[in-house]
């Protein structure tokens, strides 16, 4: 059964370091989601992505996040600069479209900002 | 914009005992549902979802949503749990046609022998 893939499953980071959290989405699927989950809190939407680029962000997809499909299979979001508070659970989605469509979650990346 | 309450952090249940997990939303628009379970060490798994028509849902599982517009809920019940439903249930929704999911906060569901 295909599956969304992340890798690392746990990223530790010193503050103001980059880190690129990767995921891998279901093959024939054309849109691709970001979420975070910070501890004790709610998942919360980050950034969707359709047609390399950007099709909808939150408030919190400040300009220290950005995006990017760099082949055809990768999916990548990189923080530039860490802070404490980005410290997190990151779910990455895929779905074949928009709307009703189901999305399909990986297992999530835990980043560890110290 | 929409909002999504979970109440309840955590709920303990016996084995073989009923369960329902309340969810309530508020939204100004139209919008979908969906139930979503996280088993330890995994994503997201979607349980069922209601997009439109009748109200009660089956999903995956063993599992029924009913959704009460009136109320604005998208309870989630089981008449009989098992051991192995334990893991965290996040009621969601997104507005009608978009893909953007608002999640509530999760609820813990604990099943015991």
């Amino acid at each position: 059964e295909p599956e969304v893939t992340q890798t690392p499953s746990h990223q530790v980071t010193q503050m103001g370091q980059e880190v690129i959290l990767r995921c891998v989405p279901i093959s024939n699927h054309l849109y691709f989601y970001w979420y975070r989950q910070i501890l004790g809190q709610k998942v919360e939407f980050l950034v969707s992505f359709y047609n390399n680029e950007i099709s909808e962000k939150s408030e919190i997809f400040d300009d220290q996040f950005s995006v990017e499909r760099p082949d055809g299979s990768n999916f990548t979001l990189k923080i530039r600069s860490t802070k404490l508070e980005d410290s997190a659970m990151y779910f990455c989605a895929s779905s074949v479209s928009q709307g009703y469509n189901e999305q399909f979650f990986g297992p999530g990346t835990r980043l560890t900002v110290l | 914009a929409q909002s999504v309450t979970q109440l309840d952090s955590q709920v303990p249940v016996f084995e073989e005992a009923p369960v329902e997990l309340r969810c309530n939303y508020s939204s100004s628009v139209s919008v979908y549902l969906f139930w979503y379970v996280q088993y330890p060490n995994q994503g997201l798994q979607l349980l069922l979802k209601y997009l439109s028509g009748s109200t009660l849902v089956k999903g995956i599982n063993g599992f029924e949503a009913e959704f009460n517009k009136s109320q604005t809920s998208f309870h989630l019940r089981k008449p009989s749990v098992h051991i192995s439903d334990t893991a965290e249930y996040f009621c969601a929704v997104s507005p009608s046609g978009y893909s953007t999911l608002t999640f509530g906060k999760g609820t813990m569901l604990l099943v015991s022998p």
